[in-house]
């Protein structure tokens, strides 16, 4: 049983561009969490898709947004990339009605020049 | 708002050595509480966690309790190995029927030295 997997692995990017970043669910959830984690700092919660819609937001400007296809899997899209949007970007997924355990994928490491 | 907060890092211990990993948290809500680990190169993976006041989680010797009164969570170990160095995250989730976001601190890097 595949765990949470992402794609790519590592992504370098000019300021200014756009980027994609993928995620496919651990089996059997349909739930997918983003998160972005600094450099030194503890991940923070982007936003979450269930039923291909966004269902909760963090703070986080427009520039970031998201996508949920059918087979529950998840896009992360970055517009107009600021050197600040450098860092580790976690998917999570979850069973809709579990409050508690979120299953991380590795993550994509996104460097923007 | 929500918030988590861990004792300052890194910290280095010799293996055998008892550990402690501070957390306290603010919450809006009734919060669950989970201790994360991140190994290098690696995505978070759960520890243990806690979803109710007086709660232990345990999992690999590893244990922490929920105190409701202090809004503490502080992870302990009785003898730490080189296998333990990681990044070790607190974090919390509001209760509900559904998945909901986690907060997390800003991590505790552990080093294990044989």
């Amino acid at each position: 049983d595949a765990g949470v997997t992402q794609s790519p692995t590592h992504l370098i990017k000019t300021r200014g561009q756009q980027v994609t970043l993928r995620c496919s669910p651990k089996s059997g959830h349909d739930t997918v969490s983003w998160y972005q984690q600094a450099l030194g700092q503890g991940p923070q919660f982007i936003f979450q898709y269930y039923e291909e819609e966004e269902r909760q937001r963090g703070n986080f400007p427009d520039r970031f947004s998201g996508h949920q296809f059918p087979n529950y899997s998840s896009e992360l899209n970055v517009n107009a990339l600021l050197l600040g949007d450098s860092a580790l970007y976690l998917c999570a997924s979850s069973p809709r009605y579990s409050s508690y355990e979120q299953y991380f994928g590795p993550g994509t490491r996104l460097t923007v020049t | 708002g929500n918030s988590v907060t861990q004792m300052e890092g890194p910290v280095t211990l010799s293996e055998e050595a008892f550990l402690t990993i501070n957390c306290t948290y603010t919450a809006t809500g009734y919060p669950s509480l989970f201790w994360y680990v991140q190994y290098p190169g690696e995505g978070l993976q759960l520890l243990l966690k806690a979803t109710k006041a007086d709660d232990k989680g345990s999992n690999k010797g590893f244990e922490a309790t929920y105190r409701k009164e202090t809004t503490s969570f502080h992870l302990e170990k009785g003898s730490v190995q080189v296998s333990d160095s990681a990044v070790y995250f607190c974090a919390l989730t509001i209760s509900s029927g559904s998945a909901r976001q986690l907060t997390f601190g800003s991590g505790t890097q552990l080093t294990v030295l044989p």
